[in-house]
């Protein structure tokens, strides 16, 4: 039992180049999140999903698009990275349910030079 | 204005300090408060999670959730180096998809 996990770890873009984050959850959770994190700022929230095939836009969404294929994958896209997109991305899973934890997982550190 | 604001820190005491961590947040519709805890280039791990106003302990750590002021603590007794890390409230109303808005964090250290 993995938990969340993100593919890369780490990442290097030159501005408008594209890439996609990969975020793999094992607990059959049907709420997943990607937030990014800047130095000093708490999590904002880029885009979450609440099933397999459902997406919809958080806080921070411009730049970014997402997928959920499959029930245990959340893939972020950035289509044409910019410097703003340096930053940590992490992603979370949680049950269905107002009550119930975000697990998230060890994060992915992105920079756009 | 942020809906949660946490206080900034950073914060550095000796070991077996008791250290006292708040957040305020101005929407009332908030009724699960969040602690977690982050440790340098890890994810965030949930600490403790509260439901309603009242104290929650967990060791040596106690919540606390004052919904009348919309003010939220967590202390942390006999703290030890281990215990150094960001720290960061989170909150979340009964709806929105299980959605958390998050303090910016504050960075504790505790120094032997």
């Amino acid at each position: 039992n993995a938990g969340v996990t993100q593919t890369p770890k780490f990442r290097v873009l030159k501005t408008g180049q594209s890439m996609t984050l990969l975020c793999a959850q094992d607990m059959n959770h049907e709420y997943m999140y990607w937030y990014r994190q800047d130095p000093g700022m708490g999590l904002r929230l880029i885009h979450y999903s609440v099933g397999e095939g459902t997406t919809a836009k958080g806080e921070v969404p411009d730049g970014y698009n997402v997928s959920r294929l499959k029930k245990q994958n959340f893939l972020l896209g950035l289509e044409s990275a910019a410097p703003s997109q340096t930053s940590v991305y992490f992603c979370a899973s949680s049950l269905a349910g107002w009550d119930t934890e975000a697990f998230f997982g060890q994060g992915t550190r992105l920079t756009v030079v | 204005q942020k809906e949660v604001e946490q206080d900034p820190g950073p914060l550095s005491v000796p070991e077996g300090a008791i250290v006292s961590l708040n957040c305020t947040y101005s929407n009332s519709a908030f009724q699960y408060f969040m602690w977690y805890r982050q440790y340098s280039r890890k994810g965030p791990e949930l600490l403790m999670y509260t439901y309603s106003s009242g104290n929650k302990e967990d060791g040596r750590f106690t919540a606390q959730v004052d919904k009348s002021s919309k003010y939220i603590s967590l202390f942390i007794r006999d703290s030890q180096p281990s215990d150094s890390a960001t720290y960061l409230c989170a909150m979340k109303t009964g709806t929105n998809a299980g959605k958390s808005t998050f303090g910016d964090g504050t960075t504790l250290t505790v120094k032997p």
